[in-house]
């Protein structure tokens, strides 16, 4: 069965700074995907980022980019510029590359706490 | 983007009740749908996932006869909590998965979150 860890159950980070959570997964899979999800205090989950591990070229979306190292079984989320709005759990993900059924689901870290200060 | 919602957001009731939590896709056909549960300050834990029109496959260690998931149509599963005691509040999480049409990746959306006290 596939594990995710995330070994920092709080970061803090200066608004404007960047701060890198971390992220390791245990598979024996050579294709799936990753995810990074963002809960803030209202308990909706967000998509930040996505990564296919097919792809050797790392994800970006904005401030939000990952560092995927594959043979090592590592994903990190590295965040530019932190803003207030930052502030949320975060959740690192994975899934298997078959999309039917329950091999779709995800299995989730036990999640990172991001403060931001000013 | 897809919308997921949820129904009810919050709900209190009395040990020994039946509570019944829906999860509807609103823009879009689901044809798997997923419910998680999330103690305070923890992770989600996947309960079960349900595929439209038939059984729900149930994570191990969930009580199937508890937790009763139904998912008769494509925008519209229901997690049932059967004689409900303290132990089950938590916060029940549901997300929805669009039909795959035969290309790329699909997504998977979140409802916001139903949270349960039970008295």
């Amino acid at each position: 069965a596939q594990t995710v860890t995330q070994s920092q159950p709080e970061m803090s980070v200066q608004e404007a700074e960047t701060v890198t959570l971390s992220c390791t997964y245990d598979t024996s899979e050579s294709d799936y995907y990753l995810f990074w999800y963002k809960q803030p205090p209202s308990r909706q989950m967000i998509l930040v980022i996505r990564q296919e591990a097919y792809k050797q070229q790392n994800a970006t979306e904005n401030r939000f980019s990952v560092n995927f190292q594959k043979a090592a079984k590592s994903f990190s989320l590295k965040i530019s510029d932190s803003q207030l709005g930052d502030a949320a759990m975060y959740f690192c993900a994975y899934r298997t590359s078959w999309d039917t059924g329950t091999a779709s689901k995800l299995t989730f870290g036990t999640g990172t706490r991001l403060q931001v200060t000013l | 983007g897809a919308v997921v919602s949820q129904h009810p957001s919050r709900v209190i009731c009395k040990s020994g009740t039946s509570v019944k939590i829906e999860c509807r896709s609103l823009d879009f056909q689901a044809t798997t749908m997923f419910w998680y549960r999330q103690f305070p300050k923890q992770s989600l834990m996947l309960m079960a996932t349900s595929n439209e029109g038939s059984k729900a496959t149930y994570e191990q260690g969930v009580e199937k006869d508890k937790f009763l998931i139904n998912h008769a149509s494509l925008t519209l599963s229901t997690l049932t909590v059967t004689s409900a005691h303290p132990e089950d509040s938590s916060f029940y999480i549901c997300s929805a998965r669009d039909r795959w049409t035969g290309g790329g990746t699909v997504s998977q959306y979140f409802g916001p979150g139903t949270r349960l006290t039970v008295l």
